[in-house]
């Protein structure tokens, strides 16, 4: 099966600007994340979406970041305005849901550099 | 709230050696646990899952973890280190139940030394 697709793969901005990111979970997968991974850290969830409805935004920084899922497929991740510490990759994952020990697939990610 | 902790963030180890990477979890109720992987140019991917049916469980490429409930740990083990092993390690965390999310540890460099 095709993975999960995102891109750019690498974007860079200054302060105070916005970016965009999009994925294409894997078909039928109803559960679609995304994670912020800092260098040095570990995946952060930032939103959890179950088919087009919002599960888990808890750690979402909602002041500059949003994201929709429209129909329930793929998915774009805004942040409006960009600050020097949203320098991350942002990953999408997807599952076929999210309960119990299904497996998330990741895509390779988005680097975003903020200058 | 669910949680991991992962002992060393840097691991080095000779080829041929065993290699232990530690992971230890809170959780109020029993989880579901995970080992994820990402090797360089590759995605993260699972390396091995448990889920309640043994406690010992076998993943890919020669790697195993055990769950011991007394020590609240699912540290991740492979006796003969190979170079290709080489990679970021993280050990993930989610609760039963619906609408659960998949909590990761900082993650465990794997150096091999030929």
């Amino acid at each position: 099966e095709a993975g999960v697709a995102q891109s750019p793969r690498y974007k860079i901005i200054e302060k105070r600007q916005s970016v965009a990111f999009w994925c294409n979970p894997i078909s039928g997968h109803a559960t679609l994340y995304w994670y912020q991974q800092i260098l040095g850290q570990g995946p952060k969830l930032l939103i959890q979406f179950q088919n087009n409805g919002v599960v888990d935004d808890s750690q979402l920084p909602k002041d500059r970041f949003s994201a929709e899922r429209l129909k329930g497929v793929d998915s774009t991740l805004k942040i409006q305005p960009a600050k020097l510490e949203d320098s991350a990759v942002y990953l999408c994952a997807s599952s076929r849901d999210d309960t119990g020990a299904n497996v998330l697939t990741f895509g390779a990610g988005s680097r975003l550099t903020v200058l | 709230a669910q949680s991991v902790t992962q002992l060393g963030s840097h691991v080095s180890v000779s080829e041929g050696a065993l290699v232990l990477l530690r992971c230890n979890y809170s959780s109020s109720v029993p989880p579901y646990l995970f080992w994820y992987v990402h090797y360089p140019n590759q995605v993260l991917q699972l390396l091995l899952k448990y889920t309640s049916a043994a406690t010992l469980v076998k993943g890919i490429n020669g790697f195993e973890a055990e769950f011991k409930k007394s020590e609240t740990s699912f540290h991740l083990t492979k006796p003969s280190a190979h170079m290709s092993d080489a990679a970021e390690y993280f050990c993930a965390v989610r609760l039963s139940g619906g609408y659960q999310k998949v909590t990761f540890g900082i993650g465990t460099k794997l150096q091999v030394i030929p």
